[in-house]
């Protein structure tokens, strides 16, 4: 699996947009960009995924650029219950492990 | 759904106590997940299975852990014997073979062991 690259952390204030960036220039064609995130104390939680267009969901915007090398994770009016870390993963689908790294720990500030 | 569910969501035992962790799947589920996360490591696959039979291994840090999935709706994580540094959360995950592979998190098992 491509290898991902995230800021270790960021700040948002409340209703605001927040955009958590992520490197993946090796990214092969047939991977794709998945984002969870993890609220402390719980279980890692699905957002979003894309392959190479720009996805959008009730929870987030996900934004690939053309190259594909990075991608812009867009949470549009963030909340306080949006602090937490987020994890961008590149990986093949079908079942494929999923490889965590150390992730963006956002938090939102009233 | 009940979601994935793991049991106990606490553990607290003395080195060299067996430790048996437990997970149910979400219903229809076809993939398994077991990961383990410490602050030092983050959060790591130990071993995943696909319709019941274990497919990779390879995460899994020493003969002392062991894990089985006797059929589709139940799998174990054993310790034995437990040693202070497999002091950890345990999170076990389910997922659905398809176009979309997304991966649902039971809340986890805190497991420390004195």
């Amino acid at each position: 699996d491509a290898k991902t690259t995230q800021p270790p952390s960021m700040d948002c204030a409340e209703g605001r947009a927040a955009n958590l960036p992520c490197n993946h220039s090796t990214i092969s064609g047939n991977e794709y960009v998945y984002w969870y995130r993890q609220i402390h104390s719980q279980g890692p939680q699905y957002i979003i995924h894309g392959l190479k267009n720009n996805e959008t969901n009730e929870m987030a915007s996900l934004i690939i650029t053309e190259d594909r090398k990075s991608s812009t994770l867009i949470l549009p009016h963030a909340t306080l219950r949006d602090t937490a870390v987020y994890y961008c993963i590149v990986t093949e689908t079908s079942g494929s492990r999923l490889t965590f790294g150390e992730g963006t720990q956002l938090t939102v500030n009233p | 759904d009940a979601g994935v569910i793991q049991s106990p969501r606490h553990e607290v035992t003395e080195m060299g106590q067996e430790v048996t962790l437990r997970c149910k799947p979400i219903s229809g589920h076809d993939y398994l997940f077991w990961y383990r996360q410490t602050m030092m490591r983050g959060l790591e696959l130990l071993i995943y299975f696909n319709n019941n039979v274990p497919i990779d291994d390879s995460g899994m840090p020493e003969d002392r852990f062991s894990a089985k999935m006797p059929n589709a709706s139940f799998s174990t994580l054993k310790i034995q014997p437990s040693e202070p540094r497999d002091s950890a959360v345990y999170f076990c995950a389910s997922s659905f073979t398809g176009p979309v592979d997304t991966q649902y998190f039971g809340p986890g098992t805190r497991l420390t062991v004195l």
